[in-house]
């Protein structure tokens, strides 16, 4: 089954204390992104990768890290969060020829 | 930069009416389109997309949307709204000269039985 995976679903973590969301995906996409999601804003991009080891800033960077190490996965980085970082997260990959993206099942992140 | 603009929070629908949920973007280049939805406590699905080609669109659960150059639109429409269509909508934007994906702040429609 094609599918987005991503790790933890729900993460309740303290200011500071560096934590790794997890994103694969069984399609061999090249393109991968993450976004946030918050209450009126919508979704916004953070970081996205057009292959291995390509990587971009979105619209909201600041406070985030990615890698692209491997095709499938494509792990997001918080080196010291803050509570302006609670959210709601998704991962999502596309081919880059159409951008269609499958979007994994989202992680909600509460930081205190 | 480009941007989305879902100008409605929330659009409500009688059951069997026509549903529209409007978006409107700017972007230098040409554009590529897309809507998605959402349902309570999922990911977002992709519902279809403008690249190229016919300005009418037709996608996936009977929704289709019309590419509008002039007035910067791709309005998603349904004939005859079912309250299963009752979700949040995102359109999305993306440029033919970057990589970047921009998505408007969403629609919730409620198809009222």
């Amino acid at each position: 089954e094609a599918q987005v995976t991503q790790n933890p679903r729900y993460l309740i973590t303290v200011t500071g204390k560096k934590l790794t969301v997890t994103c694969s995906q069984n399609m061999n996409h090249e393109y991968m992104s993450w976004y946030r999601q918050d209450p009126g804003l919508g979704l916004r991009q953070i970081y996205y990768s057009m292959n291995v080891e390509v990587t971009d800033k979105g619209d909201v960077p600041e406070g985030y890290k990615v890698s692209r190490k491997e095709k499938r996965n494509f792990p997001l980085i918080l080196e010291s969060p803050s509570p302006n970082q609670t959210s709601l997260y998704f991962c999502a990959s596309s081919t880059r020829l159409n951008y269609e993206q499958y979007f994994g099942p989202g992680t909600r992140l509460t930081v205190t | 930069a480009q941007s989305v603009a879902q100008p409605e929070d929330q659009v409500n629908v009688a059951e069997g009416n026509p549903l529209t949920v409007k978006c409107t973007y700017s972007v230098s280049g040409n554009p590529y389109l897309f809507w998605y939805v959402q349902y309570p406590n999922r990911g977002l699905q992709f519902l279809l997309k403008y690249i190229t080609g016919d300005n009418l669109v037709k996608g996936s659960y009977g929704f289709e949307a019309e590419f509008n150059k002039s007035q910067t639109s791709f309005h998603l429409k349904k004939p005859s709204a079912l309250v299963s269509d009752s979700a949040l909508y995102f359109c999305a934007v993306k440029s033919n000269g970057n990589n970047r994906l921009a998505f408007g702040k969403g629609n919730q429609v409620v198809v009222i039985p």
